[in-house]
């Protein structure tokens, strides 16, 4: 079946504008993950989304970035008043939570929007 | 503070030969953990996980992984490397009982040559 698809896979903008970038999960995955991969940091969390809440939005490195989720399904992270050191990799994973077994299940990740700011 | 280590920035193997890529972690309880690669200008791609039983996990295109509780580790395995494994692997623990994030290692670049 289809992955987690992520829109745009690129992103030039310039210092000062804001960004949405979205992401569609696996159909039917009720948890939504999105993490940010740059050069100096490797891979870090953001926000988690269970449905359309998020009980942990712990790694936002700022209130200039903000997530949202509607309809159980398709999730934006906005970046408002971008900033340089905002360029990196940012993607989105899925997954079920927890499987019909009680098993953890695996975080799929779609390919990623790769966003420079200028 | 919950960490992972992946010691080796790159890992250099002939093709032919086994190889292993090393993860250890600092994690309070018993976490679980995985292994995901990623090719160049990819996402992440799930190899394999440990949730519990037998210490010797067995993933994707051949990479299996040992679970050592007494030393923290879960090392990535192949009994013989490929040209196309050349790629960037991430080790990542989750606490158990947790449903939120994984806690990536810094990566190892693993380059497999003919």
């Amino acid at each position: 079946g289809a992955g987690v698809s992520q829109s745009p896979s690129n992103k030039v903008t310039e210092k000062g504008k804001d960004v949405e970038l979205r992401c569609d999960p696996i159909s039917g995955h009720t948890a939504l993950y999105w993490y940010r991969q740059s050069l100096g940091q490797g891979l870090e969390f953001l926000i988690y989304f269970q449905g359309n809440s998020a009980p942990d939005k712990s790694g936002l490195p700022s209130d200039r970035f903000s997530a949202e989720r509607t309809g159980g399904s398709v999730s934006t992270l906005t970046i408002q008043r971008t900033q340089q050191e905002d360029s990196a990799v940012y993607l989105c994973a899925s997954s079920s939570a927890r499987t019909s077994g009680g098993e953890i299940d695996t975080q799929y990740f779609g390919p990623g929007t790769r966003l420079t700011v200028l | 503070a919950q960490s992972v280590a992946q010691p080796e920035d790159q890992v250099n193997v002939a093709e032919g030969n086994p190889l292993t890529v090393k993860c250890t972690y600092s994690v309070s309880g018993n976490p679980y953990l995985f292994w995901y690669v990623q090719y160049p200008n990819r996402g992440l791609q799930f190899l394999l996980k440990y949730i519990t039983g037998d210490n010797l996990v067995k993933g994707s295109y051949g990479f299996e992984a040992e679970f050592n509780k007494s030393q923290t580790s879960f090392h990535l395995k192949k009994p013989s490397a490929l040209v196309s494994d050349s790629a960037l692997y991430f080790c990542a623990v989750r606490r158990r009982g947790s449903q939120g994030n994984l806690i990536f290692g810094k990566g190892t670049k693993l380059s497999v040559k003919p």
